[in-house]
């Protein structure tokens, strides 16, 4: 069975600040996938990654995916309070595989 | 364009009766996917469906059923409901299937008491 753990599970920080959220397994993904999702909505697609050390920007969030395709992390410059959200990661197996594995997921309070 | 739509929004129910969830794709999206989310976790898969035939069976029991119409839209069924089949049901749709990113509803918040 693949896991994702995330990481940390809480985060609150100030508008401004910056931050990092992790996602990480033992296994190897063929791409992996970042969702946000706000209460009472469903998780929205913010960006995949599939290459190892794949660096994706999204205005200021950047995403990298790690060398060995195990890990990635999710960095947010400048944090606004529109940011709040639970944030998902969810790895896919690669061909012939149609499960998403998703984490726990990190759940993000930027306070004004 | 009208993205993946659930109905009904909230439902609640009872221990031992049985439920049907409904899910319309976004236009042109040919795979439907279910997922289950309880408080405080992410989303499980429970399904995935393409072309009308089942391509994918997360880890969960034989009372979870489903089904994919002709115009790709999709039921969810469970039977025998549980205490713990109270969460939130999510459908998503991709163009073909595999673990493409999804493209998710809002889901149905489903309440067993």
């Amino acid at each position: 069975t693949q896991l994702l753990e995330q990481s940390p599970q809480f985060l609150s920080i100030q508008e401004g600040e910056n931050l990092t959220v992790y996602c990480n397994s033992s296994s190897v993904f063929s791409s992996l996938q970042w969702y946000r999702q706000e209460p009472g909505e469903g998780p929205v697609l913010l960006v995949t990654v599939v290459t190892g050390g794949e660096v994706k920007k999204l205005k200021r969030l950047t995403f990298q995916f790690g060398d060995a395709r195990k890990d990635s992390s999710l960095h947010i410059t400048a944090a606004q309070t529109g940011d709040t959200g639970l944030y998902l990661c969810a790895g896919g197996s690669g061909a012939g595989s149609y499960q998403l594995t998703f984490g726990k997921g990190t759940k993000l309070s930027v306070i004004p | 364009d009208a993205g993946v739509t659930q109905s009904p929004t909230h439902l609640i129910k009872t221990r031992g009766q049985q439920v049907t969830l409904r899910c319309s794709p976004i236009s042109g999206h040919k795979s439907v996917s279910w997922y289950q989310q309880v408080l405080g976790q992410g989303p499980q898969f429970i399904f995935q469906y393409y072309e009308k035939e089942e391509r994918g069976r997360g880890n969960f029991p034989d009372r979870f059923s489903a089904r994919q119409f002709p115009n790709y839209s999709s039921e969810l069924n469970v039977n025998a409901l549980l205490l713990g089949d109270s969460a939130l049901y999510l459908c998503a749709s991709s163009l073909v299937a595999g673990n493409q990113p999804q493209h998710f509803g809002d889901g149905t918040r489903l309440s067993i008491l």
